[in-house]
Parts: structure tokens; C-alpha cells; sequence
């Protein structure tokens, strides 16, 4: 089943803008992890966050969780051009505890324009 | 880091054939590995967990008959898609969790076309 839910589904800005997306979820959780997808490519790991975490940086890269709304989000600043993919987020299922099952969300396109 | 492999990367076949893919990992052994398939523009289904030296579990829904997954080593898992159909088209993906409980690492890919 998929539980996360990726907002927006598409996204277009401009190289130097930042990018926002949101992901939301539905059970509880150990760590919601972003996930990159070239088209027609594997997935890359790009940031995990636990669930006693609330916020974590990674070079450009920034995740925020509200595990009380069961949300998170990842921000891309100062985009280039290189960043446009697909972006998901996934989540370990039902908060087993160390569970390597994960699951998806829908994902969002996101285009960044030189 | 660690890699995981898949092959082919692309397979075309004729309907009523199988396909087998692979997914190795490289530098690591990996007691479970995980196949998800991907349609057009939508996310990841998890399909199976593949487990070495035991039976794989299947995910709701998912034929376990139509889509045989063997586990032979401790870096080696196949997907084969028997009797193949064109809506059996999509993009497979294999994952192998790393070292760290949490790290999984994502094979590139295979694009099965069903003709």
C-alpha cells in the first residue's frame, strides 16, 4: 500500500530558486527517508530522518518531520539545473521497529529550468 | 558505497514468454533483497522480499506463480515473469539493505516491454 503522499505532484522553477516538497503519511513511523530518481533510473538515498528527529541538513539539502502531523517535507535550496528528478519519500511500514520494508510515495517531478 | 546490480536493463519480449532478471549485489551479501515494480510516472510498488534460502513473502495482490523469485546466494536474486503479458510492462527495481539497519541500496533498474 502506498502510504506516503508527495505535494506537489509536479513542480517547475528556475535554477537558483529553492524547492519545496511535501510528504505526508499515514501510520507510525521509525524514519521517513528522500529518495532521487533520474528518469528511467534507479533510486538514489539522499537524506533519512528518524522519528525522534525534527529537523536535518544535508549539503543543500534540508528535511524537516512533524511526526504529529504525520508530515514531512525536503528543501532543495539555490537548485541547478542537475536536480531535476523525481522525488520520494518512503517510509519504514508500521513502525515495526528496524524494518527494512519500505514504503513510497507518489513522488514529485521536479523540473528546474537553467 | 554499496551497489546493487540488476540485468538486463532492457528486455523486450514476445507475450506468453519469461523473463528472468537479475539482481546481484557487488560488495556485499545481502539476506534479503526487495523487488518493486514501477509503472509511467508513479511510484514504487513493493512487490516481494526476497529471502535467501527460504521462501520469498509477496505482497498483496502480487501472483506469487506469475512472478517466481529465487534467492540462490547471499548476493544473487532472480525475478522471472512467466508468461509474460503486456501489462506486465514496467520498470523493475531490486534493493538490498546495507550494513546500517536503515540503508537499502537500489539496483538501476530493468525496463521489460511485453510485446
Amino acid at each position: 500500500s502506498q502510504q506516503g503522499e508527495e505535494d506537489p505532484q509536479a513542480l517547475s522553477i528556475q535554477e537558483g530558486e529553492n524547492a519545496t516538497m511535501n510528504c505526508s503519511y499515514k501510520t507510525s513511523i521509525n524514519n521517513l527517508q528522500w529518495y532521487r530518481q533520474n528518469s528511467g533510473r534507479g533510486l538514489v538515498h539522499l537524506i533519512l530522518i528518524r522519528s525522534n528527529e525534527r529537523e536535518k541538513h544535508s549539503g543543500r539539502l534540508r528535511v524537516t518531520l512533524d511526526t504529529s502531523k504525520k508530515s514531512s517535507s525536503l528543501l532543495i535550496t539555490a537548485s541547478r539545473a542537475a536536480d531535476t528528478a523525481s522525488y520520494f519519500c518512503a517510509t519504514d511500514e508500521g513502525g515495526r521497529g528496524g524494518s527494512e520494508k519500505l514504503v513510497f510515495g507518489k513522488g514529485t517531478k521536479l523540473t528546474v529550468n537553467p | 558505497g554499496a551497489v546493487v546490480s540488476q540485468h538486463p536493463s532492457r528486455v523486450i519480449c514476445k507475450s506468453g514468454t519469461s523473463v528472468k532478471i537479475e539482481c546481484r549485489s557487488l560488495d556485499f551479501q545481502a539476506t534479503t533483497m526487495f523487488w518493486y515494480r514501477q509503472f509511467p510516472k508513479q511510484s514504487l510498488m513493493l512487490m516481494a522480499t526476497s529471502n535467501e534460502g527460504s521462501k520469498a513473502t509477496y505482497e498483496q495482490g502480487v501472483e506469487k506463480d506469475k512472478f517466481l523469485i529465487n534467492h540462490a546466494s547471499l548476493t544473487l536474486s532472480t525475478l522471472t515473469v512467466t508468461s509474460a503479458h503486456p501489462e506486465d510492462s514496467s520498470f523493475y527495481i531490486c534493493s538490498a539493505p546495507g550494513t546500517g539497519v536503515y540503508e537499502q541500496y537500489f539496483g538501476p533498474g530493468t525496463r521489460l516491454t511485453v510485446t
